[in-house]
């Protein structure tokens, strides 16, 4: 199963920031959060991942809790090409890549 | 080369039919994944691949065969398949385990959408 739980879908408007919680209260010490998106029918893409830090790239910014129990994702300026769904998934080195639900983002003009 | 290519796109079969959807990667990746994604669900795991052996069958049924040639190609053999088994299936790879792993994630292909008829 799952080790993440998220919101099924978020409304943003165009060129605001998009914030995509995602709670992760069972992670492991030496389990990382990765984010990856999925725009319809294609294949998921990754976004960006941590372990403690902050995070950032050019796609996205990545706040986690100094817990660990949660994170945050922001699409800082949306776009509507950003409208997907996105996953959040906890995984540690001998582990694969377990999608949950997501959460289905649909950004508006 | 930092793309995971799956051919076809497309494939339409009937049930006695006999398909294979193919899957490479030339980014040196040993891990390899077969997913099936049923419409408005997530990305169930099939199959991993570590080094070209087989390390994980997610209880899939036999008419699913996975093959890993070699490091760089896998592919999946489809028989006797079922209506039910009309999806998108999806390849990834992967460094194996570890930090490279940890630091790259997976990298998925587009896709095959196949429809069973």
């Amino acid at each position: 199963d799952a080790k993440t739980t998220q919101p099924t879908s978020m409304d943003c408007a165009e060129g605001r920031a998009a914030n995509l919680p995602c709670n992760h209260s069972t992670i492991s010490g030496n389990e990382y959060v990765y984010w990856y998106r999925q725009i319809h029918s294609q294949g998921p893409q990754y976004i960006i991942h941590g372990l403690k830090n902050n995070e950032t790239n050019e796609m996205a910014s990545l706040i986690i809790t100094e817990d660990r129990k949660s994170s945050t994702l922001i699409l800082p300026h949306a776009t509507l090409r950003d409208t997907a769904v996105y996953y959040c998934i906890v995984m540690g080195s001998q582990g694969n890549l377990i999608f949950g639900k997501g959460t289905k983002l649909s950004v508006k003009p | 080369d930092t793309e995971v290519t799956q051919t076809p796109k497309h494939l339409v079969m009937g049930m006695t039919n006999k398909k294979s959807l193919k899957c490479e990667q030339h980014m040196g990746h040993r891990a390899m994944y077969w997913y099936k994604q049923k419409a408005k669900k997530p990305p169930e795991l099939m199959f991993v691949y570590s080094y070209e052996k087989l390390s994980i069958n997610e209880s899939v049924p036999s008419r699913f065969s996975p093959e890993c040639p070699n490091s760089s190609l896998l592919n999946l053999h489809l028989h006797a398949l079922q209506p039910e088994d009309s999806a998108l299936y999806l390849c990834a790879s992967s460094q194996s385990t570890g930090r490279g792993l940890l630091a790259y994630g997976y990298t998925f292909g587009s896709g095959t959408r196949l429809t069973v008829v």
